[in-house]
């Protein structure tokens, strides 16, 4: 499977915790997003990189959110002390010149604050 | 005002029915427009662009009226497995997709 792939798919932590998720994006694609979506509503613009650069990031990304694209490939989003109402669903996408601006998201990474 | 406004619905159509979603959007300088579509508890999957001369799949008709800046969605005939949230999506130009809060569509039997 050459889509975009997400891991872990669930997590349940406990409040103050630290979590972690990965996202692989199509390999040719050189853009990369992160989104986040809670019940009844559309996914929420997080950040985003082109290769490594990390070129934009919402006012929704506090300071216990940070996100990193190393080598321009994998990314990983972290989120420090972790509280309930960071619970939602974790959207990666990526994209390409040639896939113009139609982005592929990854199935998700529901995470669940206890 | 949201940058992309959506009727949350629910929208519940018999089936072989024909049903339409608008879709508002802000930014007069937006540069592209689609309609996603998402699955219960699943990530949403791009349905069709929508270009300015308006654009045809199948069942599915999408327009564009910059003029009063909105986008729209035809589903005709319409089909039990049609049923799913429908999500308008508009890149301002950013670098990034702005999505609305979806449109929740039932087809029922």
């Amino acid at each position: 499977d050459t889509g975009v792939s997400q891991d872990p798919r669930h997590k349940i932590t406990k409040r103050g915790q630290n979590v972690t998720f990965r996202c692989d994006p199509i390999s040719e694609h050189n853009r990369l997003y992160w989104y986040r979506q809670t019940l009844g509503q559309g996914p929420e613009f997080l950040t985003y990189f082109q290769n490594e650069a990390q070129l934009e990031k919402s006012r929704l990304l506090s300071d216990r959110f940070s996100a990193e694209r190393p080598k321009g490939s994998f990314s990983t989003l972290e989120i420090q002390r972790t509280e309930q109402g960071d619970s939602a669903m974790y959207l990666c996408a990526s994209s390409s010149i040639v896939s113009g601006n139609t982005i592929y998201f990854g199935e998700g990474s529901w995470l669940t604050v206890v | 005002r949201k940058e992309v406004e959506q009727d949350p619905g629910p929208f519940n159509v018999p089936e072989g029915a024909t049903v339409a979603f608008n879709c508002t959007y802000s930014n007069s300088a937006s540069q592209s427009f689609f309609w996603y579509r998402q699955d219960c508890r699943k990530e949403p999957k791009l349905l069709m662009s929508v270009y300015s001369s308006g654009n045809e799949d199948g069942r599915f008709t999408a327009q564009l009226n910059r003029a009063s800046q909105y986008i729209s969605l035809l589903i005709r005939d319409s089909k039990l497995s049609d049923s799913a949230t429908y999500l308008c999506v508009v890149y301002f130009g950013n670098e990034k997709l702005t999505f609305g809060t979806g449109t929740r569509l039932t087809i029922i039997p």
